[in-house]
């Protein structure tokens, strides 16, 4: 099976942008978990969705949201960025059906100017 | 809440010697505990897990954990290791459902440099 995949790789943005970040899970997995990982604030749990639902979501401003779509794909967006944005946004997939194990994709590098 | 305390940021050690990367958590619950490896510029890597079951874990490259309910810990130890070992390990935990739907709680991690 192909693993988590996640596009694009790397992206440079500048300060009240908007960016769209898109993650596509293993065939079958129905839960999509998203996550910020910074140097100063480590790996910080964004929100899941299961079966196009937000089931859990993290401490973080209105401007981060997802959704996702029919066939699992996910998407998150983050508007009027900022500096303290800049981020490697990992997604990760499972089952979704308890608490297994979820797989992660290779991250989206985003870098606010 | 549940939360998680990787007792040391950096660990350096010899070549073919051995390791353990200390971990420690906080949770009311029931909880299922991961170890996760991150090279360079990549994603998470799942390294092992304790679901149930044998308290003892090993994964398929020579690293092992063991869940200690009564120490609230999950230690990971490999007794040989090799320049390729060198990453950053993540422990994390996750709890049943509820609250939990989705969601692992990381600890800060921990920096292995292997040396020659």
């Amino acid at each position: 099976k192909a693993g988590v995949t996640q596009t694009p790789r790397y992206l440079i943005k500048t300060r009240g942008q908007q960016v769209t970040l898109s993650c596509s899970p293993i065939s079958g997995h129905r839960s999509v978990s998203w996550y910020q990982q910074t140097p100063g604030q480590g790996l910080q749990f964004l929100f899941e969705y299961f079966s196009e639902t937000q089931r859990n979501k993290g401490n973080f401003p209105g401007r981060f949201s997802g959704r996702q779509f029919s066939n699992s794909r996910s998407e998150m967006n983050v508007s009027t960025l900022e500096l303290g944005d800049s981020a490697l946004y990992l997604c990760a997939s499972s089952p979704g059906l308890n608490q297994e194990t979820q797989y992660f994709g290779p991250g989206t590098r985003l870098l606010v100017l | 809440a549940q939360s998680v305390t990787q007792l040391d940021s950096q660990v350096p050690v010899f070549e073919e010697a051995p390791v353990e990367l200390r971990c420690n958590y906080s949770s009311s619950v029931s909880v299922y505990l991961f170890w996760y490896v991150q090279y360079p510029n990549q994603g998470l890597q799942l390294l092992l897990k304790y679901l149930s079951g044998s308290t003892l874990v090993e994964s398929i490259n020579g690293f092992e954990a063991e869940f200690n309910k009564s120490q609230t810990s999950f230690h990971l130890r490999k007794p040989s290791v090799h320049i390729s070992d060198t990453a950053e390990y993540f422990c994390a935990v996750s709890g049943p459902g509820g609250t939990s739907y989705g969601k692992l709680t990381f600890g800060q991690g921990t920096i292995l440099t292997v040396h020659p």
